[in-house]
């Protein structure tokens, strides 16, 4: 069966020391990855995504993602946090089953961003 | 560019009364459309999502239908609201291609009384 699965329930970590928000996935065949940002009463905002290519990939806000095929991660980072950058944040995969294309993504519980001034 | 509209952003009903909530998506056109209920500011839940005009497929039983009477309408109703339809209702949509992302609307916050 196809999930994501993202560890923590909650990150702490000072602002201007980096940040990583941990996530796992499940999945036959390539996948397809996002990360989303939410802030309270809001929606998800896109972040960034994976497809195919270079591991590395970056998004909005100077966030980054790194893909690991072998470990089946793709784990969120930013190099230095922002007190801003507290949120919620989701981890998704595509989800590949059945027929046709839906655009279905499967979603990790989320995990929560604090940056301490 | 592209853009998602929800309405409204609160709504406070009472246990058994109907409910209306509506989507629409600009400068797009044959978006895929999705439904998700969202409880205590965590996981989502996918409710219901559709490839095209009157198309709705259901992820999960209950109390909610959905319609798409329009090719960028997206509407969620209830017939008799449940004290557990409480919640924040994420509408959002994708283009056709399965490798570009959703893109979700504000939100709708529903707490039933």
């Amino acid at each position: 069966a196809q999930s994501v699965a993202q560890p923590e329930d909650q990150v702490n970590v000072a602002e201007g020391n980096p940040l990583t928000v941990k996530c796992t996935y499940s999945v036959s065949g390539n996948p397809y990855l996002f990360w989303y940002v939410q802030y309270p009463n809001r929606g998800l905002q896109f972040l960034l995504k994976y497809i195919t290519g270079d591991n590395l990939v970056k998004g909005s806000y100077g966030f980054e993602a790194e893909f690991n095929k072998s470990q089946t991660s793709f784990h969120l980072k930013k190099p230095s946090a922002l007190v801003s950058d507290s949120a919620l944040y989701f981890c998704a995969v595509r989800d590949m089953s059945g027929s046709g294309n839906t655009g279905k993504l499967i979603f990790g519980q989320g995990t929560t961003l604090q940056v301490k001034p | 560019s592209q853009t998602i509209h929800q309405w409204p952003a609160t709504l406070v009903q009472p246990v058994g009364s109907p409910l209306s909530l509506e989507c629409t998506v600009e400068g797009t056109s044959n978006p895929n459309l999705y439904w998700y209920r969202q409880a205590a500011g965590r996981g989502l839940q996918l409710l219901f999502y559709s490839v095209g005009i009157g198309q709705i497929s259901s992820e999960v039983p209950q109390n909610l239908s959905a319609s798409r009477p329009q090719d960028r309408q997206f509407i969620l109703s209830s017939k008799k609201l449940l004290l557990s339809d409480s919640g924040f209702y994420l509408c959002a949509w994708s283009p056709g291609q399965s490798n570009q992302p959703q893109h979700f609307g504000d939100g709708t916050r529903l707490s039933i009384l």
